[in-house]
């Protein structure tokens, strides 16, 4: 049973670029949530996805975007980079409820970040 | 909005000793609890949840915590810890039912000397 999967592992990206980060979620879960993770810091909450749509969204700018594709994978999108977007970024899936609650969140490898 | 301190930034010990990390939540409603770990170089694992029942939670490798609704706490605690504990431990708090997101600690990196 895979878990979550998440590519590219690293990437190097200069100011003002754009970035697409790639997340499979664990089989069986269907909502997939993006957090950023700065150096020393514990993970933040970027945004959720759930039957496609952006269900909650953390205190991040439009700057950051995402998709969830039918398959549950999903894509987190950030437009003009800054330096300070450098940072571990986490996709972690679940499963929802027919209630709407969740399970607990399993978290993949994170895609490493460096904005020149 | 609910919030997580991580009081202990940096503990370092000596193999077998005792380990306690503290972790307090604010929140107003019920909650659910989580301890997650992240060795080197490796993503973040889940080492034990609360979600309700028995205070005393264990989980994986040894490790327990207590949940202490009184003093909002979610103590992390080991006997004796081993040189492959050395990780940066984080403890997150959601609201219980619903669609919420657990908000995260800033961590705690222990470091055990063999």
């Amino acid at each position: 049973d895979a878990g979550v999967t998440q590519s590219p592992t690293h990437l190097i990206k200069t100011r003002g670029q754009q970035v697409t980060l790639r997340c499979s979620p664990k089989s069986g879960h269907d909502t997939v949530s993006w957090y950023q993770q700065a150096l020393g810091q514990g993970p933040q909450f970027i945004f959720q996805y759930y039957e496609e749509e952006e269900r909650q969204r953390g205190n991040f700018p439009d700057r950051f975007s995402g998709h969830q594709f039918p398959n549950y994978s999903s894509e987190l999108n950030v437009n003009a980079l800054l330096l300070g977007d450098s940072a571990l970024y986490l996709c972690a899936s679940s499963s929802t409820s027919g209630t709407g609650g969740q399970e607990t969140q399993y978290f993949g490898p994170g895609t490493r970040l460096l904005v020149l | 909005a609910q919030s997580v301190s991580q009081h202990n930034h940096h503990v370092i010990l000596s193999e077998a000793a005792s380990l306690e990390l503290g972790c307090n939540y604010s929140y107003g409603g019920t909650v659910n609890l989580f301890w997650y770990v992240q060795y080197p170089g490796q993503h973040l694992q889940l080492l034990l949840k609360y979600f309700s029942g028995d205070p005393l939670v264990k989980g994986i490798k040894g490790f327990e915590a207590e949940f202490i609704k009184s003093k909002f706490s979610f103590n992390l605690r080991k006997p004796s810890v081993q040189w492959s504990d050395t990780a940066e431990y984080f403890c997150a708090v959601r609201g219980s039912g619903g669609s919420y997101i657990p908000t995260f600690g800033r961590g705690t990196s222990l470091i055990v000397h063999p």
